[in-house]
């Protein structure tokens, strides 16, 4: 069956390092991944999407690696900033195939 | 001017009651989607919907079902409410059916079975 994982389910860094968070997946041939941000009582924010065919994304902040040989994406985010403490929900697509979220990272980012 | 709007963002319930979450997206989006966050915070989908099509996830109990009375709506019904409905729901939208596509989501509603 279909299965994504996420690295750990917390995270602890300082303010002002880069944040790592992984997302495997096994049985799944996905076309595009996701991430999402999700902040205690909202529902998941939109950050980023990278295409299979693409090995990295940037957005500010922000950068997307996918991996399709190792299935994994790598989801950074440079100069933390305690306003980024969330949790991050890698996401994905696939074709004939449903969209299915990975478990997240709760990312504390400690000043 | 909230994009995706879900109604009530808590609700507690016993066991046996019929209970409706409603949802409203004034984004234009052509598709609309439940999901379910449990207690491990998995998010799992329930339905997809745009107006030609309904997707159901097939485990889901029949006891869900989905109503839209128009584009920008998708409400949800839950007949006879049991201990294990107790979760998140969250609804989304997003522009097509389209696996590029991202996902706008509510706030959530918090159902409490007990």
């Amino acid at each position: 069956s279909q299965k994504i994982e996420q690295n750990s389910e917390a995270l602890n860094i300082q303010e002002g390092k880069t944040a790592t968070l992984t997302c495997n997946y096994t049985n799944y041939s996905p076309a595009y991944l996701q991430w999402y941000r999700q902040d205690p009582g909202r529902g998941p924010v939109f950050l980023l999407l990278i295409r299979e065919n693409e090995k990295e994304k940037r957005k500010e902040r922000l950068k997307v690696t996918f991996d399709t040989t190792l299935k994994q994406s790598l989801f950074h985010i440079t100069a933390s900033q305690p306003a980024d403490s969330a949790t991050y929900l890698c996401a994905l697509t696939g074709y004939g195939q449903n969209f299915v979220f990975g478990p997240g990272t709760r990312l504390s980012v400690l000043p | 001017d909230t994009a995706v709007s879900q109604t009530p963002k808590y609700l507690v319930t016993q066991m046996g009651n019929d209970k409706s979450i409603k949802c409203e997206q004034n984004l234009g989006h052509d598709t609309m989607y439940w999901y379910k966050q449990d207690s491990k915070k998995f998010l799992k989908i329930m339905f997809s919907y745009n107006n030609k099509e309904l997707i159901i996830n097939e485990t889901v109990p029949n006891r869900f079902s989905p109503k839209s009375p128009d584009k920008a709506h998708l409400n949800l019904h839950i007949n006879s409410l049991e201990l294990g409905d107790s979760a998140v729901y969250f609804c989304a939208s997003s522009q097509m059916d389209s696996l590029n596509s991202p996902l706008h989501f509510g706030n959530g509603t918090r159902l409490t079975v007990t």
